[in-house]
């Protein structure tokens, strides 16, 4: 099966600017999640939808990033405007339901940097 | 809530030794634990788990951990390293009857020498 696919994978934008990131999760899997690791840190929960659902968004850390997941199938993030501790890289996950809860799939990343 | 320490930001080792990777978590109950690898431009893949059982878990690619309890620890180890598993590493902790968020450890990166 094909995995978990985010793009971009590099993107670079100025202190102020708009960017959406974008999540395809692998297919079937209800379950996905955004993640980010600001450099040298943890890597932190930002939000869980199940299907287009937001699950629970307790690591949002404020009201400039908006997370959507249209249909249940792919999510976006977007972050407006993009403040200069907004760089990290961001990291889309998905997984299937019951116990597989726990077994998540991850993508590459997107690596945001803000200038 | 849960914690996981890496004291390791850095490990070098030379290709066929033996490696160990330290984990330390902080959690109440009985908790799920995971090591997770990410390789250069790939995502992170997750190398084994532990929810219950054995405390000597494998997993792919020839690694293992083991759960110690007394010591809040779940240590990953592989007998001898390959190039190809020069990476950086996460440990993981889940809340079992819980959140199934995952809380991470800071990340060990893992230098191979020839």
């Amino acid at each position: 099966e094909a995995g978990v696919t985010q793009f971009p994978s590099h993107s670079v934008i100025e202190k102020g600017q708009t960017v959406t990131l974008r999540c395809d999760p692998i297919s079937g899997h209800d379950n996905l999640y955004w993640y980010r690791r600001v450099m040298g840190k943890e890597i932190k929960f930002l939000l869980h939808f199940v299907k287009e659902s937001k699950q629970d968004e307790s690591g949002m850390p404020n009201n400039r990033f908006l997370a959507e997941r249209t249909g249940g199938t792919y999510s976006t993030l977007k972050v407006q405007p993009a403040e200069l501790e907004d760089s990290g890289v961001y990291f889309c996950a998905s997984s299937r339901t019951g116990l597989d809860l726990y077994e998540q799939y991850f993508g590459p990343g997107t690596r945001l940097t803000v200038t | 809530a849960q914690s996981v320490t890496q004291p390791d930001i850095h490990i070098t080792v030379s290709e066929g030794a033996s490696l160990e990777l330290r984990c330390n978590y902080s959690y109440g109950a009985t908790p799920y634990l995971f090591w997770y690898v990410q390789s250069p431009g790939q995502g992170l893949q997750l190398l084994l788990k532990y929810f219950s059982g054995d405390t000597l878990v494998q997993g792919i690619k020839g690694f293992e951990a083991e759960f110690k309890r007394s010591q809040s620890s779940f240590n990953l180890r592989k007998p001898s390293v390959h190039w190809s598993d020069a990476a950086e590493y996460f440990c993981a902790v889940g809340a079992s009857g819980g959140s199934y968020i995952p809380t991470f450890g800071r990340g060990t990166s893992l230098i191979v020498h020839p």
